[in-house]
């Protein structure tokens, strides 16, 4: 099946740094990625969708200049949490359409945790 | 947006079946969909279904639509240890193409 991958599964930050996350397609094109937040025992927060060769749209109550997110190329997008806080930990997840599947379905990649110290 | 609802808890013996619920919310949802998460991983595929089924059945797994009631559930046969994990019962909703998440049930399957 088709495999989303996101790199680094695991990430340790000091306050104030910035740390960038990536998600990669590995067998198909995605024009479009999503990426999302989950706190522990939640569900997943959309956080933003991101558009390939085009500024993401970030949900409400999402800070865009916080959660920088490019989308250069068909099968890779990127998040970069900048100015990194403790309340920045938490588990990233990315998911990616797959256009060319017949019925459009979007695999998750494995996560990443981020945790700020 | 609106609420995707799961119960947040189901607990079965190994060998019996499980039967997770889902109520969603936009009756225009074309696509309907089962994840599973297991702890400190993302969440994987596990089947999903059109709206213009009634039912598919996929190994272990049977899903059932019922579009009148909106309501969606995944039947695990022979359940196992390993079949531990959260679920997550998604939709996208007509008016966009990002999923709607429920909160999860999660499933404990006891020896």
């Amino acid at each position: 099946g088709a495999v989303v991958s996101q790199h680094p599964s695991w990430v340790i930050c000091k306050s104030g740094t910035s740390v960038k996350i990536e998600c990669r397609s590995l067998d198909f094109q995605a024009t479009t990625m999503f990426w999302y937040r989950q706190f522990p025992k939640q569900s997943l927060m959309l956080m933003a969708t991101s558009n390939e060769g085009s500024k993401a749209t970030y949900e409400q109550g999402v800070e865009k200049d916080k959660f920088l997110i490019n989308h250069a190329s068909l099968t890779l997008s990127t998040l970069t949490v900048t100015s990194a806080h403790p309340e920045d930990s938490s588990f990233y997840i990315c998911s990616a359409r797959d256009t060319g599947h017949p019925r459009n379905t979007i695999y998750f990649g494995e996560g990443s945790w981020l945790t700020v110290v | 947006g609106e609420d995707v609802e799961q119960s947040l808890f189901l607990s079965v013996r190994e060998g019996d079946s499980s039967v997770i619920n889902c109520t969603y919310t936009d009756s225009s949802s074309t696509y309907l969909y089962w994840y599973k998460q297991e702890p400190g991983a993302g969440l994987q595929l596990l089947t999903y279904i059109f709206s213009n089924m009634d039912m598919k059945q996929d190994q272990r797994l049977t899903v059932l639509l019922n579009k009148k009631d909106k309501h969606l559930s995944l039947r695990i046969a022979d359940t196992q240890t390993g079949d531990s994990a959260i679920y997550f019962c998604a939709e996208i909703p007509g008016s966009g193409y990002a999923l709607n998440f429920g909160k999860g049930t999660s499933l404990l399957v006891t020896p």
